[in-house]
């Protein structure tokens, strides 16, 4: 069953640390992997896409890292800011057309000045 | 998420009340989606579709119809509520590997 899997459910840091989420899926075929951040109330905006030959990938302060052979990957924060507060969702899509979109529950981060 | 827009943001309704949600996108795309968004559990996809005049099922699509009469609107329909729709319901569409979503809408069913 293709499934994602996200880690921690929350956490709490402190406004200026750095963090790292993590996402574990088993979609196959793989197509690529998405991460968003959902404000709360919002609708979710992406950050990264990263396909099966890139492991890394950066926007601004969010590096998000892929390692296809064992199907994870991972989302590093630096420096972090009292507007990082968000949901982060990762989402993995599977080579199986329009509709194949496999959504994590996401992590519930909460930056604390 | 500017491009697509939900309508309504709000809504309450009582069970067996029917209600239809709308989606707009003026970014010409052909793929559109409605998801729901429940506490603990990842966005699910209930109808999508590949162009004008086509829709299709997701993975929870009873309770639900859809229609894309016009390929910038997406409408979702429920045709006799229950308070197991409540829920957020987020409509997206896509253009190759980007997708936007709205901004959701929230629907409580009592």
């Amino acid at each position: 069953k293709n499934q994602v899997e996200q880690s921690p459910q929350s956490l709490i840091i402190l406004e200026g640390k750095n963090c790292t989420l993590q996402c574990n899926y088993t979609v196959s075929p793989f197509s690529n992997l998405r991460w968003y951040k959902q404000d709360t109330g919002r609708g979710p905006v992406s950050l990264t896409i990263m396909t099966f030959s890139e492991n890394t990938k950066s926007n601004g302060r969010y590096t998000a890292t892929l390692d296809a052979d064992t199907k994870q990957s991972s989302l590093h924060i630096t420096a972090s800011q009292l507007s990082d507060s968000a949901s982060y969702i990762c989402v993995v899509s599977a080579l199986q057309g329009a509709q194949k979109l496999v959504f994590g529950q996401g992590t519930r981060l909460t930056i604390n000045p | 998420n500017a491009g697509v827009t939900q309508t309504p943001k709000f809504r309450v309704l009582k069970t067996g009340q029917s209600m239809t949600l709308l989606c707009a996108q003026d970014m010409n795309h052909e793929y559109m989606y409605w998801y729901r968004q429940d506490p603990g559990m990842g966005l699910r996809l209930i109808h999508y579709s590949v162009g004008e005049g086509t829709t299709a099922k997701g993975e929870v699509p009873d309770g639900y119809n859809v229609s894309r009469l016009k390929k910038q609107n997406f409408l979702l329909g429920l045709e006799s509520a229950a308070p197991s729709q409540t829920s957020v319901y987020f409509c997206a569409s896509r253009e190759r590997n980007t997708i936007y979503f709205g901004e959701g809408s929230w629907l409580t069913v009592v």
